[in-house]
């Protein structure tokens, strides 16, 4: 079964800075997406990046880029010019494509606070 | 355009009582999903829909949870003798199944049993 871990409960960080938040996982597919996800107090869950597992590249969204190493299993979230409103729970999440189910699975999160 | 949406946004019940929890997903998408978000955690998955069928059910935790899809768009999930176990976030995703296939979540339903 996969599992997904966030090793960090709570970050901080001070505006304008960069943070970077860690996510590993456990998986014995070669073929699988990978997720951040940025939950707001609002709860709106909403989608920052993904990464597909056959794509060399790291994914890259304006401030927001992931350093994804396939061989470690390593799927790390950097957020560049961190702004007040980038404070927000942050879930890692894995999803095995395929004709089936293709659920996400979440670590517990990290709670992000960026600082003025 | 719209985007996921769930009602009510808040419900408070008391333990034994009957609830429907209503989502709307984005229109065309096929793909729904049912999650469970108990506080401080992770979401859990419950249910999956691809058009009206359940295609998988086994993240239900008991046989008094129960979803529905009729029409392949709007989705219930109903919880029968609540208990206080039950509360938590139940969050709602709808994906157009294709290559890409992001899950898009709406703001979820609060649910409280007393």
């Amino acid at each position: 079964a996969q599992t997904v871990t966030q090793s960090q409960p709570e970050m901080s960080v001070q505006e304008a800075e960069t943070v970077t938040l860690s996510c590993t996982y456990d998986t014995s597919e070669n073929n699988y997406y990978l997720f951040w996800y940025k939950q707001p107090p609002s709860r709106q869950m909403i989608l920052v990046i993904r990464q597909e597992a056959y794509k060399q590249q790291n994914a890259t969204e304006n401030r927001f880029s992931v350093n994804f190493q396939k061989a470690a299993k390593s799927f790390s979230l950097k957020i560049s010019d961190s702004q007040l409103g980038d404070t927000a729970m942050y879930f890692c999440a894995f999803m095995k494509p395929g004709d089936g189910n293709r659920k996400l699975i979440w670590g517990l999160g990290t709670s992000l606070a960026v600082n003025p | 355009g719209a985007g996921v949406s769930q009602t009510p946004s808040n419900k408070v019940t008391e333990k034994g009582k009957y609830v429907e929890l209503r989502c709307d997903p984005i229109s065309g998408h096929t793909a729904l999903y049912w999650y469970r978000q108990s506080l401080g955690q992770g979401p859990e998955f419950l249910i999956y829909f691809q058009g009206t069928g359940a295609a998988d059910d086994s993240g239900l935790p008991n046989d008094r949870f129960f979803a529905v899809r009729p029409e392949g768009s709007v989705s219930t999930l109903k919880i029968q003798r609540t208990e206080r176990g039950d509360s938590a976030v139940y969050l709602c995703a709808s994906s157009l199944r294709g290559p890409t296939d992001t899950q898009y979540f709406g703001p979820g339903t609060r649910l409280t049993v007393l």
